[in-house]
């Protein structure tokens, strides 16, 4: 398809566990966010890669938390030692750059559980 | 971090009706966009806005950039059952890269 996907979309971990969580952006989109959404809220950036290179990781809530876009287009997130806490839906975006780069592509998300 | 509050929190209304929404802000930013998500699936983009004072219209859908540019507004004409679902503003300043989501508006449409 041409949109975001992500995979996978549903993950159950037990506390302690490491998870990575992929995303494949839009073809030919440099930019692309990672967000993290508890239930009833609304998207919280986590961090933001321009081609390969993760320009700012400054809404990473910890340093469990890690992503990388080594080649500047598919995305890990990964998180180790996952807690009850970071129970959430992880949404990735992409766009382009310039004005479009305000023009975000949503994938469905990874709905991650931690029990 | 920068705080957007929305209002109301949840809508219940006839098909129909008009509907509106508003997104505030305690900082002031370059750029509002206004999204809806459906359950299950991410945000999808309805309206950009640029500039201050900028009204904008997407079919049923119309948008204001505030003056004050602490502000958006979201209006909705004639709604429809598929326009259930969450609403949610954005906003960025253009020094950053990080984008700022509201709490959402919750719109359920009684056929």
């Amino acid at each position: 398809g041409a949109g975001v996907s992500q995979s996978p979309r549903y993950k159950v971990a037990k506390r302690g566990q490491d998870v990575a969580l992929r995303c494949d952006p839009i073809s030919g989109h440099v930019s692309l966010f990672w967000y993290q959404q508890a239930l009833g809220q609304g998207p919280e950036f986590l961090t933001y890669f321009q081609n390969e290179a993760q320009l700012d990781k400054s809404g990473l809530p910890s340093d469990r938390f890690f992503a990388e876009r080594p080649e500047g287009s598919v995305s890990t997130l990964k998180i180790q030692r996952t807690q009850q806490e970071d129970s959430a839906v992880y949404l990735c975006a992409s766009s382009l750059a310039g004005r479009e780069f305000n023009e975000q592509f949503f994938g469905p998300g990874t709905r991650l559980t931690v029990l | 971090g920068q705080q957007l509050n929305q209002s109301p929190q949840s809508m219940f209304i006839q098909e129909g009706e008009d509907v509106s929404m508003n997104c505030t802000s305690s900082s002031i930013f370059n750029t509002w966009l206004w999204y809806k998500q459906d359950p299950g699936e991410g945000p999808v983009l309805l309206i950009a806005l640029y500039k201050a004072g900028e009204l904008t219209s997407n079919g049923r859908l119309t948008a204001q950039f505030g003056i004050t540019r602490k502000d958006s507004f979201l209006n909705i004409s004639a709604s429809i059952p598929s326009d259930v679902g969450i609403y949610f503003c954005a906003g960025r300043v253009n020094t950053g890269n990080q984008f700022y989501f509201g709490t959402g508006t919750s719109l359920t449409v009684i056929p």
